[in-house]
């Protein structure tokens, strides 16, 4: 089964502070992504990564930064946190189109359980 | 560029019902559309997905979505809801300008199952 793992569930933090959210996958999948979910607005994507050192942005990239120095490693920053950031962010990997699990096939994100953070 | 559209935030049905949770798309190529179903405080599960193979897609759950390009929908059904069933529901679908690599998602409908 895919794993993909979040360092934290929950993250309380204050204003101005440097803000680091980790995301680890153990299938050797090649894309990495960052969304925020909130109420209403379903998920929204900041950035993603098709490879090492790679990253592209997404619709909502704004006050946040990207690190992937490793294939199974991909870390979401927050350079000032703001009450605004405030939110759930998930992280998601899936494998390169056309070379995915077979029973799964192309495209399919794995997701993580998510990392609720609180700026206060 | 992809969008997706649910219609209705919050659907509640009983226990042996009829689930139909809809979403429409809009997409100047064949789109790639996903269903997710995301339990209390978990990230979110793939329930099935459509690429462009057979337009009657069967998921996991007992749930399944039909593809109808003339109406740009992908509404996702189930015969008979179950307590289990109670979770949110995403639609997506791939976006182009990611090399379909990322997806769009709509704003998410929430089942209630009525016992």
């Amino acid at each position: 089964d895919v794993k993909v793992t979040q360092s934290s569930r929950y993250l309380v933090k204050r204003t101005g502070e440097k803000v680091f959210l980790e995301c680890v996958q153990d299938m050797d999948h090649e894309n990495m992504f960052w969304y925020r979910q909130d109420p209403g607005l379903g998920l929204r994507l900041i950035y993603f990564s098709y490879d090492v050192k790679m990253k592209e942005k997404g619709d909502i990239p704004e006050g946040y930064s990207v690190s992937r120095e490793k294939k199974e490693r991909f870390s979401l920053i927050l350079e000032s946190a703001s009450t605004n950031q405030t939110s759930m962010y998930l992280c998601a990997s899936s494998s390169t189109s056309g070379q995915g699990q077979s029973n799964t096939g192309a495209d399919t994100q794995y997701f993580g359980p998510g990392t609720r953070l609180t700026v206060l | 560029a992809q969008s997706v559209t649910q219609l209705g935030s919050h659907v509640s049905v009983s226990e042996g019902a009829l689930v139909l949770l809809r979403c429409n798309y809009s997409s100047s190529v064949p789109p790639y559309l996903f269903w997710y179903v995301q339990y209390p405080n978990q990230g979110l599960q793939l329930l099935l997905k459509y690429t462009s193979a057979a337009t009657l897609v069967k998921g996991i759950n007992g749930f399944e979505a039909e593809f109808k390009k003339s109406e740009t929908s992908f509404h996702l059904t189930k015969p008979s809801a179950h307590m289990s069933d109670a979770a949110e529901y995403f639609c997506a679908v791939s976006r182009m300008d990611t090399g379909r690599r990322a997806l769009t998602f709509g704003s998410g409908t929430r089942l209630q199952v009525q016992p």
